[in-house]
């Protein structure tokens, strides 16, 4: 089983419309949680940090489930700009990437 | 300030050659990470150093593969007798601290031909 598991997609999405991404993972000890935004051919960049009580930043927001072991990200009123994949981090000792969401924002 | 930075930003090799990879981090950052990616793939951990503790080498693939850091600062990733394989994007990622906010450079676009 993979350390941090997230469903590929692509997701295709309209113009306006609101998704979530979930991702789990394995190991109960994980300390931090972030999601990390890559555009395609570019380097992952921080999107934002993933706190125990659920945090949001603008049109974002990020969710922790620890009983669960999984984390959210919700994006609302989405735009053609938010195409991109999503990766979930999580921290063990060192810093644990998912394989990533696809988004795609259809006008 | 200056972000991380990597070279080359492209390097096409013959299959056999050994090839360096060049990480300069941001300065101060202790924490240091190489990762690979093939297309349309996610990222696949290498190798990581922190401060002067000893490099986890669990995500290098083979014995071709090896890396250093001097003086805690720049990195370089060797890979020796390269496969077509080993085609991939090479990123290099460093933070302030072990589980902080990772920055990552440009990448390097290896091919193996």
């Amino acid at each position: 089983r993979k350390e941090v598991e997230q469903d590929p997609g692509p997701f295709n999405v309209p113009e306006g419309a609101t998704v979530a991404f979930n991702c789990t993972y394995s190991n109960s000890a994980s300390q931090s949680f972030f999601w990390y935004r890559q555009d395609c051919r570019k380097e992952p960049k921080l999107l934002m940090s993933v706190y125990s009580s659920g945090n949001e930043d603008g049109r974002f927001t990020a969710q922790l489930n620890r009983a669960s072991q999984y984390i959210s990200l919700l994006i609302r009123d989405s735009k053609l700009s938010d195409s991109a994949t999503y990766l979930c981090v999580v921290t063990t000792g060192k810093l644990i990437f998912g394989q990533g969401t696809t988004l795609q924002v259809k006008p | 300030g200056a972000g991380v930075s990597q070279s080359p930003s492209n390097k096409v090799t013959e299959k056999g050659k050994d090839v360096e990879l060049r990480c300069d981090p941001i300065s101060g950052h202790t924490a240091l990470y190489w990762y690979r990616q093939s297309l349309g793939q996610g990222l696949e951990f290498l190798i990581y150093f922190q401060g002067n503790s000893a490099p986890d080498k669990s995500g290098l693939p083979s014995d071709r593969f090896s890396a250093e850091r001097t003086g805690g600062s720049v990195s370089t990733l060797t890979i020796q007798r390269t496969q077509q394989e080993d085609s991939a994007v090479y990123l290099c990622a460093s933070s302030a601290y072990t589980v902080g906010e990772q920055y990552f450079g440009p990448g390097t676009r290896l091919t193996v031909t």
